[in-house]
């Protein structure tokens, strides 16, 4: 299997602003996930997108999905520093694995 | 606790030492995995298992063997280590059994393993 790509590959923001991250993936999906990993740590899940659906909330999170273009977005409103971490996309593509981009490392300055 | 759990958390070993490195899961999941995370490559899967019995290879399944003898436990082997197997090692377990559910993936914590 092939890896997606996210993009961009480093992202730093102010506390208060909006992080957007973009995710392009190379198969048919059963669905798209997010997930959030502190550094060196276990990754934690955050958000599921199915294949039929198009956008989805979760608190402060909002992520599309655009089957037709192979991508999604993750939307993070009014960052924190918390919110510093490295964020990955993974397929879940019909198959037994799910398959993973090379993350988005993200910087909330406070 | 619903939690996936890996032992060790750290490992130091030389060439050629056999190892291995534990996964259990204690929410009878039937989907179990390993991954490997490198720097700028992200996360790569090595073997994952649909149920017991069942193992299957990922993408870098060279070196490192398997085994699924029990639904809780997915022990990852590597039987000759060397130095290009350095890596953080991650286990995940998910509900998932058909692609009619949409299930998570659930993390241990992670082993950092050096081969030196």
């Amino acid at each position: 299997s092939q890896q997606g790509e996210e993009d961009p590959q480093a992202l730093s923001i102010q506390e208060g602003e909006n992080a957007t991250m973009n995710c392009s993936y190379k198969t048919s999906i059963n669905n798209l996930q997010w997930y959030r990993q502190n550094s060196g740590r276990g990754l934690v899940h955050l958000i599921l997108i199915r294949s039929n659906e198009r956008e989805k909330h979760s608190g402060r999170l909002r992520v599309t999905l655009d089957t037709s273009k192979k991508s999604s977005s993750l939307l993070i409103t009014a960052s924190r520093a918390a919110d510093t971490a490295s964020y990955f996309c993974a397929e879940d593509n019909y198959g037994q694995n799910f398959v993973f981009g090379p993350g988005t490392r993200l910087s909330v300055l406070p | 606790e619903a939690q996936v759990t890996q032992n060790p958390r750290y490992l130091i070993t030389v060439t050629g030492k056999k190892l291995t490195v534990t996964c259990s899961q204690n929410m009878n999941h039937e989907y179990m995995s390993w991954y490997r995370q490198d720097p700028g490559l992200g996360l790569r899967q090595i073997y994952y298992s649909m149920n017991v019995e069942v193992t299957d290879k990922g993408d870098v399944p060279e070196g490192y063997k398997v085994s699924r003898k029990e639904k809780r436990n997915f022990p990852l082997i590597l039987e000759s280590p060397s130095p290009n197997q350095t890596s953080l090692y991650f286990c995940a377990s998910s509900l998932r059994v058909t692609v009619s559910i949409n299930s998570p993936l659930h993390f241990g914590n992670g082993t950092r393993l050096t081969v030196t």
